[in-house]
């Protein structure tokens, strides 16, 4: 089945940079690719997410870029803010028979500092 | 408008008790997902339903685990007899249609089981 590793598992940075989390995965029938952001006591929120016919994908202060030869994807956000502070999630889905599942990273868990 | 609605938010019951986690979808989405979510192993996708139909349950961890979905608006995931180590917090997600498509996340329960 489909192996998704995420990289950082933490990310401590100051309002105003920028963030970036990256994640590769195994199965090159994957075709599609959402980030969710959860926050304390929430559940995860679809942020952005990008198809593999697309390689690079921008909303506002979120980016996020697809290399399908070499099976990773990455969230980027500029400017961040202190309420950019979360728990990040990459997923990759695969189609099995008919239908099609998401297969989640541990997650990167965000600090912004003031 | 609404999104993925589930109840209880919070349950904390005995070793070898029966519990019921209810969720309701986004209105129209025909595609219904239960997760687990601990530090351990993550977002792990137990059962996934299409038109009220269970498509694949191989992530259901015991036959102590259930999930039906009765109609359009409504499913239960069922523990019984629970036990410590299901201790988690449960999530629904809904989506519309079978392919790639979006998934919206309820705020989930957080059990525990003592």
């Amino acid at each position: 089945g489909e192996n998704v590793e995420q990289h950082p598992s933490t990310l401590s940075v100051q309002e105003g940079d920028s963030a970036v989390i990256k994640c590769t995965y195994s199965d090159s029938a994957s075709n599609y690719f959402p980030w969710y952001k959860q926050e304390l006591g929430k559940g995860p929120q679809l942020i952005i997410d990008i198809r593999s016919n697309v390689g690079e994908k921008k909303d506002q202060r979120i980016a996020v870029t697809l290399n399908k030869t070499a099976k990773h994807f990455s969230l980027h956000i500029t400017e961040t803010q202190p309420e950019d502070s979360a728990v990040y999630f990459c997923a990759a889905s695969i189609r099995d028979s008919g239908y099609s599942t998401l297969t989640f990273g541990k997650g990167t868990m965000l600090l912004v500092s003031p | 408008d609404a999104g993925v609605i589930q109840s209880p938010r919070h349950e904390v019951t005995e070793m070898g008790q029966e519990v019921t986690l209810r969720c309701k979808p986004i209105s129209g989405h025909n595609s219904l997902f239960w997760y687990r979510q601990t530090m351990m192993r993550g977002l792990e996708l137990l059962i996934y339903f299409n038109n009220n139909v269970p498509i694949d349950d191989s992530g259901m961890p015991e036959d102590r685990f259930s999930a039906k979905m009765p109609n359009a608006s409504f499913s239960t995931l069922k523990i019984q007899p629970s036990e410590p180590r299901d201790s988690a917090v449960y999530f629904c997600a809904s989506s519309l249609g079978r392919f790639n498509q979006p998934q919206h996340f309820g705020d989930g329960t957080r059990l525990s089981i003592l």
